[in-house]
């Protein structure tokens, strides 16, 4: 059984362009999850998808957007970028709506220049 | 809002020796989990364990064990036998059982596993 993919793994950018990164969750999993890593703020949480409603949003600035497909295939999306929004985007999938056993992806890390 | 705090920001620790990792939190829900997850240089989030909070039993995964204390709001791991493959990174983390869809994470301890 295939486990969380994201793609890309890397990806460079210029400030002020938008970026796009992609998740596919386990085969049968509905629920995917978004975080941001980085040095200074840890482990924060961006949104979470459930059959393709967002079921909650963290504290990020509108520039930050999802949205899941109906194959569970969910993508986030970064306009304008900052130099600060350069992270480890994790993602996570779920089968039940408690996301209690969770299994993340080995992430994007974007480096905004 | 839940909290978790890591306190240790590095430990390192002997091959074949024990270990423990400390974490607090603080939340005023009756109802909730608790996990650690251990991140390899490969970056990749592995569960390690969980803990229901409703258990009063400690829960065990076979060199890892933590002890869980529902009144203090301290959830450590114990790492026996330490093993090379152990070096990482380790995040303890929340979830509530009410909405059961958010993790809160700590700060992270980076465990080294020393020859």
């Amino acid at each position: 059984k295939a486990g969380v993919t994201q793609t890309p793994r890397y990806l460079i950018k210029t400030r002020g362009q938008q970026v796009t990164l992609s998740c596919s969750p386990i085969s049968g999993h509905r629920s995917v999850s978004w975080y941001q890593q980085t040095p200074g703020q840890g482990l924060q949480f961006l949104f979470e998808y459930f059959s393709e409603t967002q079921r909650n949003k963290g504290n990020f600035p509108g520039r930050f957007s999802g949205r899941q497909f109906s194959n569970s295939r969910s993508e986030m999306n970064v306009s304008t970028l900052e130099l600060g929004d350069s992270a480890l985007y994790l993602c996570a999938s779920s089968f039940r709506v408690m996301n209690t056993e969770a299994f993340f992806g080995q992430g994007t890390r974007l480096t905004v220049v | 809002a839940q909290t978790v705090t890591q306190s240790q920001p590095e430990m390192s620790v002997q091959e074949a020796e024990t270990v423990t990792l400390s974490c607090t939190y603080d939340t005023s829900e009756s109802n909730y989990y608790l996990f650690w997850y251990k991140q390899p240089p490969s970056r990749q989030m592995i569960l390690v364990i969980r803990q229901e909070a409703y258990k009063q039993q400690n829960a065990t995964e076979n060199r890892f064990s933590v002890n869980f204390q529902k009144a203090a709001k301290s959830f450590s791991l114990k790492i026996s036998d330490s093993q090379l493959g152990d070096t990482a990174m380790y995040f303890c983390a929340f979830m509530s059982g009410d909405t059961g869809n958010q993790f809160y994470f700590g700060t992270g301890t980076s465990l080294t596993v020393i020859p």
